[in-house]
């Protein structure tokens, strides 16, 4: 367990439907980053929180929103769903937000795999 | 726009060989080299490269970095089917005051008992 909690697990919806995912970070982590991992494809940034605010934007669509709440858990909603948005969807955490130089070690959680028919 | 390449995209061999995996970035101010290991779910951390030159070695697993030639590459010796995973580079790069990820499409490795 990496202490990084993600729910649901699973998740089956239709096109044109709107879903969430949660995530709780690591015990003592401010930052929270989003990441889309499809079929044969690498870890796609989509985009990071640090303390309840959005800290930098990678690859995410306009159909997709993120926030990340006072206790530091964070969603990431996904409307008007699309077959390609069929994919697993990881949050990670990090202690620094990304700020400090030198690497940022990254603790992901075991992901939401949504599928999209 | 950073870049990071993986090569081989897979590799099969059998338990105990040696393999060498590779991952060569283009980014600007970089940072630092990390490497996960992805199995069924979460990707979990390997090493973390700033140095050049400089090997970082956990039991098996051995990376190393090349600052000036751009690349990394990651050894494991006698392999195990436990090792048997998606190896994934990451490259940390400073952007606009923030570090930014970027991580590589991975190397399968599937290890024959």
């Amino acid at each position: 367990d990496s202490g990084v909690t993600q729910t649901p697990k699973h998740l089956i919806t239709a096109t044109g439907q709107r879903v969430t995912l949660r995530c709780s970070p690591r015990s003592g982590d401010l930052s929270v980053y989003w990441y889309q991992q499809s079929l044969d494809q690498g870890l796609q940034f989509l985009i990071q929180y640090y303390n309840g605010e959005e800290r930098a934007k990678g690859n995410i669509l306009e159909r997709f929103s993120a926030q990340q709440f006072p206790d530091l858990h964070s969603e990431l909603n996904l409307s008007s769903l699309e077959l390609g948005d069929s994919a697993l969807y990881f949050c990670a955490s990090s202690v620094t937000g990304g700020q400090s130089t030198g690497a940022n070690v990254l603790t992901f959680g075991a992901g939401s795999r949504l599928t999209v028919l | 726009e950073d870049k990071v390449v993986q090569s081989p995209l897979s590799l099969v061999v059998h338990e105990g060989d040696t393999v060498t995996l590779n991952c060569s970035y283009e980014v600007t101010n970089f940072r630092s080299l990390l490497w996960y290991k992805q199995e069924k779910k979460a990707p979990t951390f390997l090493f973390m490269l700033t140095s050049s030159g400089i090997e970082k070695k956990s039991g098996r697993l051995s990376s190393i970095l090349d600052k000036k030639e751009l690349f990394s590459i990651l050894n494991i010796t006698a392999t195990q089917t436990g090792d048997s995973a998606v190896y994934l580079c990451a490259v940390e790069a400073r952007d606009f005051g923030n570090e930014k990820l970027t991580f590589g499409t991975g190397t399968r490795l599937t290890i024959i008992p």
